[in-house]
């Protein structure tokens, strides 16, 4: 079936520490891999994105890794920012389907 | 590039009544458009997805005749919440994509839409 499993749902770390969400898919047609960031009240933001034929991916503080025998890929920020707090979501593109399916959500505060 | 406006950005309706939401991407053509409904705290939950021209495909649990939805040109699609009542209160969000363009796995979401239903 379609599904996306997100973890951990909610994750507190300390300013400048790093931090790191998990999501597994289900769908192995699945190739393409975005993670969106949304704050409250307002529309998610796409931060990374990693298509199927890549590995990693890394933009500045951001970094995406895909394991796709796995099915398998995670986000990784460091030298976490206050202004990084908010709620992270992962998604899968299902190729049948031709939708997204988002993963569960997870809130990261980052502690002053 | 690739903005998605979406409006009204809050509504307030009373039980029984419909509400449109109107949703358009301001400077690419939209080949495909998505609705998807938010509960607080929860994740966003697919409800249609609508091509150009063509009928809106829903997903398993959404009543096609409460969310009507209508994708006429390739900037503009409307939801509209026929007969209202609370338990439809929620955050609406449109997004949309350009499948002919080199971005075409890329959904663009708009600003979304709180509905309270009294």
């Amino acid at each position: 079936g379609e599904n996306v499993e997100q973890h951990p749902s909610t994750l507190s770390v300390q300013e400048g520490d790093s931090a790191v969400i998990k999501c597994t898919y289900s769908d192995s047609a699945s190739n393409y891999f975005p993670w969106y960031k949304q704050e409250l009240g307002k529309r998610p933001q796409l931060i990374i994105d990693i298509r199927s034929n890549v590995g990693e991916k890394k933009d500045q503080r951001i970094a995406v890794t895909l394991n796709k025998t796995a099915k398998h890929f995670s986000l990784h920020i460091t030298e976490t920012q206050p202004e990084d707090s908010a709620v992270y979501f992962c998604a899968a593109f299902i190729q049948g389907a031709q939708k997204l399916v988002f993963g569960q959500g997870t809130r990261l505060t980052i502690n002053p | 590039g690739a903005v998605v406006s979406q409006h009204p950005s809050w509504v307030i309706c009373k039980s029984g009544t419909s509400v449109k939401i109107e949703c358009r991407s301001l400077d690419f053509q939209a080949t495909t458009m998505f609705w998807y409904r938010q509960f607080p705290k929860q994740s966003l939950m697919l409800m249609a997805t609508s091509n150009e021209g063509s009928k809106a495909t829903y997903e398993q649990g959404v009543e096609k005749d409460k969310f009507l939805i209508n994708h006429a040109s390739l900037t503009l699609s409307t939801l509209t919440v026929t007969s209202a009542h609370p338990e439809d209160s929620s955050f609406y969000i449109c997004s949309a994509r350009d499948w002919t363009s080199g971005r075409r796995y890329e959904q663009y979401f708009g600003p979304g839409t709180r509905l309270t239903v009294t």
